[in-house]
């Protein structure tokens, strides 16, 4: 079983829709949770962390649920400019900044 | 702005050579990280340093080696390549700390091994 899974897509939407992503992870010791973004030839970069009370940065919601070990990410109002492949990121309780990264969702955003 | 460099885009190597991929960060960060990409497979960890002149095997170290005798520098070695090591080869940094610190990617270099 893989570390950290994700539905690689491509998830189609149209632009204004609202899309969610899921991310499962099987240590359940692992402490902090993150969203990256990766755009078609280009390199990762952090979207948002993820804490375990939920949080939002303007159309994006982010959500935790230790106890199923599950992680998610809500656009909400979906630009063309969000097109991209959306990495779920797993840090686990040991070395400091060790990162497991998931496989990735493809988001296409369309007119 | 953290800028994190690579050596080259896109390189073309022949099976058995010895290939240098090098990376350079401008932020002072002790951390830094050599992954591979691959479709299906994501990001995986090769190696890693934490200071000078110390280096972490990763999830896959086989087939690599690895070379930090600067703070700013770090350097993937395949000693002999091999046509599975054809990959997206990522270096990343970030800064020490008790708590996660962001790791900030270099553009990647794109390996073909012939």
């Amino acid at each position: 079983r893989k570390e950290v899974e994700q539905d690689p897509g491509p998830f189609n939407v149209p632009e204004g829709a609202t899309v969610a992503f899921n991310c499962t992870y099987s240590n359940s010791a692992s402490q902090s949770f993150f969203w990256y973004r990766q755009d078609c030839r280009k390199e990762p970069k952090l979207l948002m962390s993820v804490y375990s009370s939920g949080n939002e940065d303007g159309r994006f919601t982010a959500q935790l649920n230790r106890a199923s070990q599950y992680i998610s990410l809500l656009i909400r109002d979906s630009k063309l400019s969000d097109s991209a492949t959306y990495l779920c990121v797993v840090k686990d309780g040991g070395t400091a900044s060790k990162l497991t990264f998931g496989t990735g969702t493809r988001l296409q955003v369309t007119l | 702005d953290v800028k994190v460099t690579q050596s080259s885009r896109y390189l073309v190597k022949r099976t058995g050579e010895k290939v240098f991929l090098e990376c350079v960060q401008d932020m002072d960060h002790e951390n830094m990280f050599w992954y591979r990409q691959d479709p299906g497979l994501g990001l995986r960890l090769i190696y890693f340093s934490y200071d000078v002149k110390m280096k972490e095997k990763g999830d896959i170290p086989e087939g690599y080696s690895v070379s930090r005798e600067k703070k700013e520098r770090f350097s993937l070695i395949l000693e002999s390549a091999s046509t599975n090591q054809t990959s997206m080869y990522l270096c990343a940094s970030s800064s020490s700390g008790r708590n996660y610190n962001e790791q900030f990617f270099g553009p990647g270099t794109r390996l073909t091994v012939l």
